[in-house]
């Protein structure tokens, strides 16, 4: 299947600090990607829909200011959360759609973040 | 009432089980379904991908779709220890949005 790269896996920062999570499609070029949640024992929780040049489209009660989502290129979403707080600790997981809206979607590994 | 409901498990079985999987879900504009297999810590890795009703074997694998029943079935044959994980189903329709279930914690004991 096609690759989506994650990175960093594992990040610890200072509460008050930016922390920035990349996520890439490596063999494959994709128009939209997805930012998850992911508490522990629980489902994915959809955050954000990223699009590549074009603002990205938020779930409901997602703070955009809080989770700035950017996709610069087709191969590439960042998402930065800024001024951290220890309740953004979570597993934060990016997926790739492979074409179209039918296209299947493969995921990251996903960043594990910890905010002390 | 959730769109996708999954029962959460947990679920043991001895190794060489078959082990069945399934979702319910409500909204019958699903077009497109999935069952991932997502490992501790790590992101959920496409094992099926299916569109609207049959069966679809690979390896060990089945997926099963009643799109009449609004339910779907993994199956997995002669299950091994490196099986166990949490099984995630997820539906799509035409319009490209995504929605999980919660998730099945399966373990298979040696």
């Amino acid at each position: 299947g096609a690759v989506v790269s994650q990175h960093p896996s594992w990040v610890i920062c200072k509460s008050g600090t930016s922390v920035k999570i990349e996520c890439r499609s490596l063999d494959f070029q994709a128009t939209t990607m997805f930012w998850y949640r992911q508490f522990p024992k629980q489902s994915l929780m959809l955050m954000a829909t990223s699009n590549e040049g074009s603002k990205a489209t938020y779930e409901q009660g997602v703070e955009k200011d809080k989770f700035l989502i950017n996709h610069a290129s087709l191969t590439l979403s960042t998402l930065t959360v800024t001024s951290a707080h220890p309740e953004d600790s979570s597993f934060y997981i990016c997926s790739a759609r492979l074409g179209g809206n039918t296209g299947e979607l493969f995921f990251g590994e996903g960043s594990r973040l910890t905010v002390l | 009432q959730k769109e996708v409901e999954q029962d959460p498990g947990p679920l043991s079985v001895p190794e060489g089980a078959i082990v069945s999987l399934n979702c319910t879900y409500s909204n019958s504009a699903f077009q497109y379904f999935m069952w991932y297999r997502q490992y501790s810590r790590k992101g959920p890795e496409l094992l099926m991908y299916t569109y609207s009703s049959g069966n679809k074997e690979d390896g060990r694998f089945t997926a099963q779709v009643d799109k009449s029943s609004k339910y779907i079935s993994l199956f997995i044959r002669d299950s091994q220890p490196s099986d166990s994980a949490t099984y995630l189903c997820a539906m799509r329709t035409n319009a490209g949005k995504s929605t999980f279930g919660d998730g099945t914690t399966l373990t298979v004991k040696p």
